[in-house]
């Protein structure tokens, strides 16, 4: 079965950086584009960053646009998000999903069970 | 930014009723939005993509629609497993998620 375990979460302070990342197993990792998905405390979901299969398209929310950056090793199966300048308000519950397609064009069919990042 | 607007947030169902779910965007994404369903403790599930394909393993009582930039998610026949929040996603333009709909037990 396809299976996404995400690690790296913490407490950090905030304007300091982490990094998440995402193990991936069950599937063949380079078919498939990657999103990050994030949920704040008593909030809703909001969508973070997907990269494609072979990393040439990448898209950001504006929330995030110039601070964080996702990258992908696909010989490694493993999805990144590096985050700089944390705020308070990037709390949250962090996802990797898997998309249906090798770009960003189907919706996410494999979740993570999350990482948790709290910025205090 | 596109901008999915879910309604109504909260809806009150018994089981074995159905219930109607909507999300609007703000321009045009085409048939390009999925619909999942969320549990406490659980990961988000996909229900459907591409607007009406209903996703595998997904009962054939989850039902999408779309008209225009209106789309609705019905659940026939609620079961007690189908209750929590549902959000509708749109991929045309890399990502947006509306605000999500609860659904609750009457």
């Amino acid at each position: 079965d396809a299976l996404l375990v995400e690690s790296g979460g913490g407490l950090v302070q905030p304007g300091r950086s982490l990094t998440l990342s995402c193990a991936a197993s069950g599937f063949t990792f380079d078919d498939y584009a990657m999103h990050w998905v994030r949920q704040p405390p008593g909030k809703g979901l909001e969508w973070v960053s997907v990269i494609s299969w072979n990393s040439a398209s990448i898209g950001y929310a504006d929330s995030v646009k110039g601070r964080f950056t996702v990258s992908r090793d696909n010989a490694k199966r493993s999805l990144y998000l590096h985050m700089n300048s944390l705020r308070p308000e990037d709390t949250a519950l962090y996802y990797c999903a898997k998309d249906v397609y090798a770009s960003n064009g189907g919706g996410m069919d494999v979740w993570g069970q999350g990482t948790t990042v709290t910025v205090s | 930014d596109i901008v999915m607007t879910q309604s109504p947030p909260t809806l009150s169902v018994s089981p074995g009723e159905s219930a109607t779910l909507s999300c609007r965007a703000s321009q045009s994404v085409s048939a390009n939005i999925a619909w999942y369903h969320l549990k406490p403790g659980q990961a988000p599930r996909l229900l459907i993509s591409a607007a009406t394909t209903t996703a595998t393993g997904v009962p054939a009582r989850f039902r999408g629609s779309r008209s225009g930039t209106e789309f609705t998610l019905t659940i026939s026949s609620l079961q007690s497993e189908d209750f929590g929040v549902y959000y509708c996603h749109q991929y045309d333009n890399w990502g947006t998620f509306g605000g999500g709909t609860i659904v609750e037990m009457k």
